[in-house]
């Protein structure tokens, strides 16, 4: 079965340093995968997708980048982090099937100080 | 820009209640998927919808797709606090540049109290 793993859980990080979560995946070849950022308990909003390695798209212009060095690996780093990047952060892969549902990692809670 | 507009935002209930949360969009989505995310973890998919007018029901739970493909709803019956999470919509779009890419609303908060 696939299964989805993404860390750290919880981060506390002061302003200006640099940041790294990393999620893979185990169970499955040549994902869609996605990050995205949750405020408050709210929607989600997409931040990069990812069709293969070292592809990259990114939805909305920030401080954030995202990379993908192997099949199964989405890293999300930033060089220096602002107030503003403090959330939750989903790392999700792609189902192929038609109906194209999401599955979601634990989570990172972010905290920017 | 596809929205898509989940209503209400928060909602408090008694046990035994019935509940009804709406996701409406102007646009016409592939299919549609609903969340239950509990707080600290990841988004866990409860049902999709692909055709335009299905049902599909999840032992209390309800869901409907409508018929333009444009809204869907999820109702609960006798709500239990075992219900009590954020309930959220999510809209595929149709197209091969779509990539899977989901436009999630901005999620329902259900508090079911004993």
């Amino acid at each position: 079965s696939q299964t989805i793993h993404q860390w750290p859980a919880t981060l506390v990080q002061p302003v200006g340093s640099p940041l790294s979560l990393e999620c893979t995946v185990e169970g499955t070849s040549n994902p869609n995968l996605y990050w995205y950022r949750q405020a408050a308990g709210r929607g989600l909003q997409l931040l990069f997708y990812s069709v293969g390695i070292g592809q990259i798209s990114s939805e909305v212009p920030q401080n954030l980048s995202a990379s993908r060095p192997q099949d199964r690996q989405f890293i999300l780093s930033s060089k220096k982090l602002l107030l503003s990047d403090s959330g939750f952060y989903l790392c999700a892969w792609r189902d192929i099937a038609f109906t194209g549902e999401l599955f979601f990692g634990e989570g990172s809670r972010l905290t920017v100080l | 820009t596809q929205l898509l507009e989940q209503s209400p935002q928060f909602l408090s209930i008694q046990e035994g209640e019935n509940l009804t949360v709406y996701c409406n969009s102007s646009s016409v989505f592939s299919s549609l998927q609903w969340y239950r995310q509990e707080p600290g973890e990841g988004p866990v998919l409860l049902v999709t919808v692909v055709t335009g007018g299905e049902v599909k029901k999840l032992k209390r739970l309800t869901f409907q797709f409508g018929d333009a493909r444009k809204d869907s709803s999820l109702h609960i019956t006798a709500a239990q606090p075992g219900d009590t999470g954020l309930y959220l919509c999510a809209g595929a779009r149709a197209g091969g540049t779509s990539y899977g890419k989901l436009t999630f609303g901005q999620g329902t908060i259900l508090t079911v109290h004993p």
